[in-house]
């Protein structure tokens, strides 16, 4: 089946310093991958959609400057959470779109903690 | 918004058949029904899509309403190892997610 791979996962920081969390597929190509963020007993919220090769779409109430995306070939995409605080602390989780079905395939998500 | 509505909670007998509703009444011609689950501090994991057509695959079967706005996944023999969140989603470009049904499964 196809892997989606995250890493670190799990990191804890300090705040104010930024922290950068992978996310690859491993078996498959993925024009588009995208970010969620998952907070204690809620579901999954979308973060930002990422084209290979092209800047991150990133859903409404989302700092782009906060949270940098790049998605530099077709099996990796990187955030980066910059000058991070204790309410960034959350459950970071990635997903690939397999090019050839369409279909998505979820990371196994990144826990970050911020003191 | 998440175009899909799922009862929050289910139980299931280990051993029997669960089925899990999903109403999707908004949903359109091209878009597809995806359904993932989510066994606690993991990601999600991909079960089955489809879209008109009845699908069946190692893991679950999915029945679509002939007016596609409902769907009903069924898990033939549950196990305890089936005790998760499970999503469906209505593909757009984006998938979002609602707030699912926790099934558990009892011995």
């Amino acid at each position: 089946g196809a892997v989606v791979s995250q890493h670190p996962s799990w990191v804890i920081c300090k705040s104010g310093t930024s922290v950068k969390i992978e996310c690859r597929s491993l078996d498959f190509q993925a024009t588009t991958m995208f970010w969620y963020r998952q907070f204690p007993k809620q579901s999954l919220m979308l973060m930002a959609t990422s084209n290979e090769g092209s800047k991150a779409t990133y859903e409404q109430g989302v700092e782009k400057d906060k949270f940098l995306i790049n998605h530099a070939s077709l099996t990796l995409s990187t955030l980066t959470v910059t000058s991070a605080h204790p309410e960034d602390s959350s459950f970071y989780i990635c997903s690939a779109r397999a090019t050839r079905t369409d279909t998505q395939y979820f990371g196994p998500g990144t826990r970050l903690t911020v003191l | 918004d998440a175009k899909t509505t799922q009862p929050p909670s289910m139980d299931c007998a280990e051993g029997r058949a669960a089925n899990l509703p999903c109403n999707h009444s908004t949903i359109s011609g091209n878009e597809y029904v995806y359904w993932y689950r989510q066994i606690h501090s993991q990601g999600p994991q991909y079960i089955i899509h489809g879209l008109k057509n009845n699908e069946t695959n190692e893991m679950a079967s999915l029945i679509i309403t002939e007016d596609r706005k409902s769907s009903t996944l069924i898990l033939p023999h549950a196990t305890l190892r089936d005790t998760a969140v499970y999503y469906c989603i209505v593909n757009g470009n984006q998938f979002y997610f609602g707030t699912g049904t926790s099934l558990t499964v009892i011995p």
